[in-house]
C-alpha cells in the first residue's frame, strides 16, 4: 500500500507560470483534501471533495482550481502562480468526515 | 468561525519524563471531532490520537493520552515516557460533527517538541 502519493515533491515557478499538483489514494477512499502550510502556520485547507464528483472550496481558495478526476485521483492547479502561493502542500484522504485524514509527503512550491 | 489555539509555541523534556501539550478551541457545536497530529522533521503529518467529543472517555494511545475538558473546549495531549523519537511539531484541529465546515479539519499553529537526552 503506497497510501497517499504526491507529485511533484518539489517545484519552482516563476510568477505567472501555471502548474498541476498531482495526488492520488490507494485505500479506497471517499473524501480528499488539498492543504497549505506555511512557516508559523497550521495547515489551512484549500479545496476539498467529499465524494467522487463533487468538490468544495476550504478556507483560502483563491488562485487554485481542483479536479476529483476519478476516486483515486485529486490534483490542484495554479493557473497563474503568485509568490504568495510559496508554500508546501498537503494532500489528504478519509473514507469519511471526522475519520483519520492520511496525508500524503508534501510537495514545496517556491514561486518567483 | 472556529478556531484552535495552542499556546506554547515551544516546549522542551526531558527524556524518559512526561510532558503535556495544551490546546485550547471555540466552538458553539455541540458534537465534534478532536485530533492531535504529529509532525517530524520529515515533514509527515501523522495521527497521534482522536476523541469523540461526545464521548466522555479520554482517548490514551499507548504512551499518548489526552485530557478533554468539553466544558472548558480545552484538549492537552500527555506523553509519558517521552522518547526521542517523539520531537516534532505536534498540531491540534478541530472538526464539527455535521454541517457546513464538517469536512473542514481546523488547525492550531503548533508547538514543537524538542526531546533531551
Amino acid at each position: 500500500n503506497a497510501g497517499v502519493t504526491q507529485t511533484p515533491k518539489f517545484q519552482v515557478l516563476k510568477t505567472g507560470q501555471s502548474m498541476t499538483l498531482q495526488c492520488a489514494q490507494d485505500m479506497n477512499h471517499n473524501s480528499m483534501y488539498w492543504y497549505r502550510q506555511d512557516p508559523g502556520m497550521g495547515l489551512r485547507l484549500i479545496y476539498y471533495s467529499a465524494s467522487e464528483g463533487t468538490t468544495d472550496k476550504g478556507e483560502v481558495p483563491n488562485g487554485y482550481n481542483v479536479s476529483r478526476l476519478n476516486k483515486r485521483e485529486f490534483s490542484l492547479r495554479l493557473e497563474s502562480a503568485a509568490p504568495s502561493q510559496t508554500s508546501v502542500y498537503f494532500c489528504a484522504s478519509n473514507r469519511d468526515r471526522g475519520y483519520e485524514q492520511y496525508f500524503g509527503p508534501g510537495t514545496r512550491l517556491t514561486v518567483t | 468561525a472556529q478556531t484552535v489555539t495552542q499556546s506554547q509555541p515551544e516546549m522542551s523534556v526531558q527524556e524518559a519524563e512526561t510532558v503535556t501539550l495544551s490546546c485550547t478551541y471555540d466552538t458553539s457545536e455541540s458534537d465534534y471531532y478532536l485530533f492531535w497530529y504529529k509532525q517530524p522533521p520529515s515533514r509527515q503529518m501523522i495521527l497521534v490520537i482522536r476523541q469523540e467529543a461526545y464521548k466522555q472517555q479520554n482517548a490514551t494511545e499507548n504512551r499518548f493520552s489526552v485530557n478533554f475538558q468539553k466544558a472548558a473546549k480545552s484538549f492537552s495531549l500527555k506523553i509519558s515516557d517521552s522518547q526521542l523519537g517523539d520531537a516534532a511539531m505536534y498540531f491540534c484541529a478541530y472538526s464539527p460533527y455535521s454541517g457546513a465546515g464538517s469536512y473542514q479539519l481546523t488547525f492550531g499553529k503548533g508547538t514543537k517538541l524538542s526531546v533531551i537526552p
